[in-house]
């Protein structure tokens, strides 16, 4: 069965950066992409942006571009989302989902990790 | 960028009660919408995608339908287990993929 295990909570101070995984099982991790999804406290749905599992290929969100980094690693079936300069409105639960596009993002997402919890406070 | 406007933002109905939310995106959409729903503390779960087609597994009683701009999901016979929050999310046009706020229903 498709499973997206994510990296655990996280506690950061303003202007640190994270990295958070999400390692995918159950499926042909190349054949399909990630994207990354965020939701504040009491808040809806924010999407991030997206990376192909087939060629790495990144789409960023505009918001975000210049802070956020999305990689793989299809060794492990691996995806990781780096966020920089965090500031406390960062603080949010972040999802990995699964993409069905292969070089494009796609925007449907039909399995998702368990949410990572990123605290931003000083 | 689309801007997906649900309604109500949040509702009240009782066990068995036929229950529908709107969506309403800025622009053209085609049937390109899915629909999520996420209980209490929990991660986002696909219902319906292509405004219409139910996700494997989905329980019958959930429907959709719409096209263009407006979007209805519906749920027949409210069951106490679909409390929770669902989003409607415009996609396979040209990224961002924006959600709709959300709309609340509590028994």
């Amino acid at each position: 069965q498709v499973q997206l295990v994510q990296s655990g909570s996280e506690v950061k101070t303003p202007g640190a950066s994270v990295k958070v995984s999400c390692k995918a099982s159950g499926y042909t991790f190349t054949m399909d992409s990630i994207s990354w999804v965020r939701q504040a406290p009491g808040e809806g749905l924010e999407w991030m942006g997206w990376i192909s599992g087939y060629n790495g290929n990144t789409y960023y969100a505009e918001k975000f571009q210049g802070r956020v980094t999305m990689t793989t690693d299809t060794s492990t079936n691996t995806a990781y989302m780096e966020l920089t300069s965090l500031r406390s409105d960062d603080t949010a639960v972040y999802y990995c989902a699964r993409d069905s596009g292969i070089v494009a993002t796609i925007g449907k997402f039909d399995y998702w990790g368990q949410g990572t919890l990123v605290s931003v406070s000083s | 960028d689309i801007q997906m406007t649900q309604s109500p933002s949040s509702l009240s109905a009782s066990v068995g009660d036929r229950v529908t939310i709107t969506c309403r995106a800025s622009q053209d959409s085609v049937n390109y919408v899915a629909w999520y729903q996420q209980k209490p503390g929990k991660v986002p779960k696909l219902l319906i995608y292509a405004a219409s087609t139910l996700q494997s597994g989905v329980p019958s009683r959930f429907s959709g339908s719409g096209f263009g701009t407006d979007f209805t999901l519906t749920i027949n016979s409210l069951q106490p287990e679909d409390v929770a929050t669902y989003y409607c999310q415009k996609y396979n046009s040209a990224p961002p993929w924006t959600f709709g706020q959300g709309t609340r229903v509590e028994i």
